[in-house]
């Protein structure tokens, strides 16, 4: 599977964009980008994914890279809510074994400052 | 509430002991997936069924984990004989197979943490 690189950890203040950044280089063709964030003591919850263009959604929007090597989570306004870790996810338009799983790294632990 | 619910929400047990979960998913979702998340660590796959049969399954699921999803509803994960290796959140998620699975979107529960003394 291809795999993903983020920072460990990054920090925002109140009611400021963040910009959560995702290093994918050897992603391939068929693979889309997928967001997941958990928030303390939850389970992961989906945020959103796109496979080429940007995407947007009430969450956040997505912006990926022309060469789809990088791509970066944006909030546009953290609250404290959006303290959570995390996790950019590739995963594989065709099915075949292995292809039911979210690969999780360890994701960025977003901290959010008053 | 029709998020996907876990009971419990937290064992305690001691180590030999066997033990039990169970996962009621979102109730029209035809996929349900299992994961293994400790400390510092994101979660781990362990198992995936569509409807009631259980189409994959992961290494880390040792001979001593099973899991089951009876007509094809509520799921149950059993551990037999737990080790304090076996300490960690278990989560359970589901999802609504329609479509590639690169467009589809996981519901998790918010997990069983168990503790194996």
């Amino acid at each position: 599977d291809a795999k993903t690189t983020q920072p460990n950890s990054m920090e925002s203040n109140e009611e400021e964009p963040v910009h959560l950044p995702c290093n994918h280089s050897t992603i391939s063709g068929t693979d889309y980008i997928h967001w997941y964030r958990q928030l303390p003591s939850q389970g992961p919850e989906y945020v959103i994914h796109g496979l080429t263009s940007n995407v947007n959604n009430r969450m956040a929007s997505l912006a990926i890279a022309e060469d789809r090597k990088s791509s970066t989570l944006i909030l546009h306004r953290a609250t404290l809510r959006d303290a959570a870790v995390y996790y950019c996810i590739l995963r594989d338009v065709y099915s075949g074994a292995g292809s039911y799983q979210l690969t999780f790294g360890k994701g960025t632990k977003l901290s959010v400052i008053p | 509430d029709t998020g996907v619910s876990q009971d419990p929400r937290h064992k305690i047990t001691k180590r030999g002991q066997n033990v039990t979960f169970r996962c009621d998913p979102i109730s029209e979702h035809n996929r349900l997936y299992w994961y293994r998340q400790t400390l510092g660590q994101g979660p781990e796959f362990l198992t995936y069924f569509q409807n009631e049969a259980q189409l994959e399954k992961s290494r880390l699921l040792s001979d001593r984990f099973s899991a089951e999803r009876p007509k094809g509803s509520f799921s149950t994960l059993e551990i037999q004989r737990t080790e304090q290796g076996d300490s960690a959140m278990y989560l359970c998620a589901s999802s609504l197979g329609q479509g590639a699975l690169s467009n589809e979107k996981l519901f998790f529960g918010s997990g069983t943490q168990l503790s194996v003394l």
